[in-house]
C-alpha cells in the first residue's frame, strides 16, 4: 500500500476558481506534511508546510490537515494560469530507519484554463 | 548561495555505459538524496545519506551507487545503463534539525537521461 496517496487528477478548473487538492496517508506517525509544485521540465518547489490539526493560510494558498482522518489539503483560491503545475504532496516519515525522510504522492496535475 | 547544483542537465547514454550524475550543495545540509521521476509519477527514492561517509539504500537502489565523501558533494553512479534507467534524477537536500520545517527538501534543476 503507498504511504502516501493523491487525487489521482488531473484536475481543471476555470480561471478564478478554487482548486482543491487532497491527500491522505497511512503512516499514523507523519506529522509534517509538504506540498511541493512543479512546473512541466522543472524541480518541484515548496509553496506549503502545515504540522498542526487545522487550516494554515499563506495568500491564496491554503493547507488544511486532519490527523484523526489522515488526509492533508490544499486549496487554491483565485486560481490563475500560472497556478497550473503538477502538484506534490509528502509527509516526513514518522520514525526508524526512515527517520527524516519524506514519502512523496503520485502527484496532481492542475490546468487552470482561461 | 547556489543551492543544490546538478551536472549534467542531459546526458544520452547506450546500453551498458555507465556514468556518474554530481550533485553539490552549499548549504551545510547534512542530509542528501537522489530520487528518479517518470513521466507523470512521482519522485522515487533512490538512495540518501545522513552525513559524510554515511549512505543508505531509498526503495529503487538496483543498478546505482552512491558515495559522501564530503558535506557537500552527493555523486550518483550509474553502472551498465539499461533503458529501464531513462528517466529524470533529482538531487536534493535538507538540514533536518529537528524543528519541522527543517525536513524541507531543496531540490537541484535535474538531469535528464536517455538511455538507448
Amino acid at each position: 500500500q503507498k504511504e502516501v496517496e493523491q487525487n489521482s487528477g488531473p484536475l481543471s478548473v476555470p480561471e478564478g476558481a478554487i482548486a482543491s487538492l487532497n491527500c491522505t496517508y497511512s503512516d499514523r506517525g507523519s506529522q509534517s506534511f509538504f506540498w511541493y509544485r512543479q512546473y512541466s521540465g522543472k524541480s518541484p518547489e515548496l509553496i506549503m508546510f502545515i504540522y498542526s490539526n487545522g487550516d494554515k493560510e499563506d495568500g491564496r494558498f491554503t493547507a488544511q490537515l486532519n490527523k484523526a482522518s489522515q488526509y492533508v489539503s490544499l486549496l487554491i483560491r483565485d486560481s490563475q494560469p500560472s497556478d497550473s503545475a503538477t502538484y506534490l504532496c509528502a509527509g516526513k516519515n514518522a520514525g526508524g530507519t526512515s527517520y527524516g525522510k519524506l514519502t512523496f504522492g503520485q502527484g496532481t496535475i492542475l490546468t487552470v484554463h482561461p | 548561495n547556489a543551492g543544490v547544483t546538478q551536472t549534467p542537465k542531459f546526458r544520452i547514454l547506450k546500453i551498458g555505459q555507465s556514468m556518474t550524475l554530481q550533485c553539490a550543495q552549499d548549504m551545510n545540509h547534512n542530509y542528501m538524496y537522489w530520487y528518479r521521476q517518470d513521466p507523470g509519477m512521482g519522485l522515487k527514492l533512490i538512495y540518501y545519506s545522513v552525513g559524510a561517509g554515511i549512505t543508505d539504500k531509498g526503495e529503487v537502489p538496483n543498478g546505482y551507487n552512491v558515495s559522501r565523501s564530503t558535506t557537500e558533494d552527493f555523486p550518483l553512479r550509474l553502472e551498465l545503463a539499461a533503458p529501464s534507467q531513462t528517466s529524470v534524477y533529482f538531487c536534493a537536500s535538507s538540514r533536518t534539525s529537528g524543528t519541522p520545517l527543517s525536513y524541507e527538501q531543496y531540490f537541484g534543476p535535474g538531469t535528464r537521461l536517455t538511455v538507448t
